[in-house]
């Protein structure tokens, strides 16, 4: 059964810092990892998905590393900005790839 | 135009009722999901249908009940709601299985 550990759970950073979210899985027998955003009381947000074959994703300053022998993901933040402030949750695959299982999120919130 | 689409946004109802959550998805998506997201804000997978067969379902009451008239839509009907199923409910869709999900902006249950 996959379990997912997202750490820190909750993370405070002036603006501008370079930041690393981690994640790990305990099943590495995944089809792919999903990162995602949440703003209080809204849906999710797709930010990168990273397929099982692939090391890493970008999009702008986001970098997602996937290790999967080892079971860990790391969502990299460069240039933090207010507007990232959000929880992040870090989902990867069921073995039988028909449903994400989620972590519990690490909150982020970036000061001006 | 929105991707995946839940209505109600919000569901205030008495225990004992039956309620439906409704989805649509205009992406063209094979497979459908139903996410739930607890007070302490954990999502867990509920059910995914493909193509109109149920594909999972994990360890969910069987007072849930997904019905997917066609391809684009997959409903959520509950039967005697109780005070545990006060919630957040996600759809989510992807091209097929272990693609890409895409999620609605949620349902909030709140059954007294």
């Amino acid at each position: 059964k996959q379990e997912v550990t997202q750490i820190p759970a909750a993370l405070s950073v002036p603006e501008g810092e370079n930041l690393v979210l981690n994640c790990s899985f305990t099943d590495s027998a995944i089809y792919n990892l999903q990162w995602f955003r949440q703003d209080p009381g809204k849906g999710l947000t797709s930010l990168l998905l990273i397929q099982s074959s692939q090391r890493e994703q970008t999009s702008g300053r986001l970098n997602a590393s996937l290790d999967k022998s080892s079971g860990r993901s790391t969502l990299y933040i460069a240039a933090s900005q207010p507007g990232d402030s959000a929880t992040y949750l870090c989902a990867p695959t069921n073995q039988a790839g028909t449903a994400l299982i989620f972590g519990k999120g690490t909150t982020l919130s970036v000061s001006s | 135009d929105t991707a995946v689409s839940q209505t109600p946004k919000y569901l205030v109802t008495q225990m004992g009722n039956d309620k439906s959550i409704k989805c649509e998805q205009n992406l063209g998506h094979d497979t459908m999901y139903w996410y739930k997201q607890d007070s302490k804000k954990f999502l867990k997978i509920m059910f995914s249908y493909n193509n109109k067969e149920l594909i999972i379902n994990e360890t969910v009451p069987n007072r849930f009940s997904p019905k997917s008239p066609d391809k684009a839509h997959l409903n959520l009907h509950i039967n005697s709601l109780e005070l545990g199923d006060s919630a957040v409910y996600f759809c989510a869709s992807s091209q097929v299985a272990a693609y890409e999900q895409y999620f609605g902006p949620g349902t909030r249950l709140t059954v007294t």
